[in-house]
């Protein structure tokens, strides 16, 4: 199972586009990069999916250079309600679709 | 429209006490899965279900046993409750989808554990 690394933490201030990497040097073929946000108390939130180049929706963009051994989530104009925990996710068939989830990165944004 | 949903929402055992948990989701999906959370730190995998009638090992499944029921139900149980079990608990379900898999899990709200 392709393992991902992410920063522990990050801080941000309201207003600010929020990138946060995340590195899956041994992604398989057949993986797809998932992202999920957590707040406090809940179950995790699809964020947005990807396999290769640039995916973007109302929430967020996923950035997956050609190698895809890293991605990037970018999150434009944060607020506070964005404050919550990201992880990044490789899955797919080769893996059985096999969720498994990281420590993540803990996102807080100030005033 | 319900999603998943878990039960007890809340539980305290004594060491030794078993108990299962059950989870239901009603969107027809075919794979489940139960997670448990320990206190600041990431979700880690316990037992999977990628379609009915099938479950696999997760990254922690000592200690627990799981059934699938149906397609809808995904229950976990643990025979014997160790202190190290208390945690929250989560259920989800899937529906990947061949070539292009929809990896976008919903998750229930969590059954917060305390094994005293």
């Amino acid at each position: 199972l392709a393992k991902t690394t992410q920063p522990i933490s990050m801080d941000s201030y309201e207003g600010q586009e929020v990138n946060i990497t995340c590195s899956h040097n041994n992604i398989a073929t057949n993986d797809y990069i998932t992202w999920y946000q957590q707040f406090p108390s809940q179950g995790p939130r699809f964020i947005i999916q990807g396999y290769k180049t640039k995916v973007t929706n109302e929430v967020a963009s996923l950035f997956i250079p050609a190698d895809r051994k890293s991605s990037t989530l970018s999150l434009p104009r944060v607020s506070l309600s964005d404050t919550a925990v990201y992880y990044c996710l490789v899955a797919g068939m080769d893996s059985s679709y096999k969720l498994i989830f990281g420590s993540g990165t803990r996102l807080l944004v100030r005033p | 429209n319900a999603g998943v949903t878990q039960t007890p929402k809340f539980q305290v055992l004594k060491t030794g006490q078993s108990m299962t948990l059950q989870c239901a989701q009603d969107m027809n999906h075919n794979s489940m899965y139960w997670y448990r959370q320990d206190p600041g730190m990431g979700l880690r995998l316990i037992y999977y279900s990628a379609s009915e009638g099938t479950t696999d090992k997760g990254e922690v499944p000592n200690g627990y046993n799981v059934s699938r029921l149906n397609k809808r139900e995904f229950s976990l149980r643990l025979e014997s409750a160790a202190p190290s079990q208390t945690s929250v608990y989560f259920c989800a379900s899937s529906e990947p989808t061949g070539r292009h898999p929809n990896t976008e899990a919903f998750f229930g709200q969590g059954t917060r554990l305390t094994v005293v």
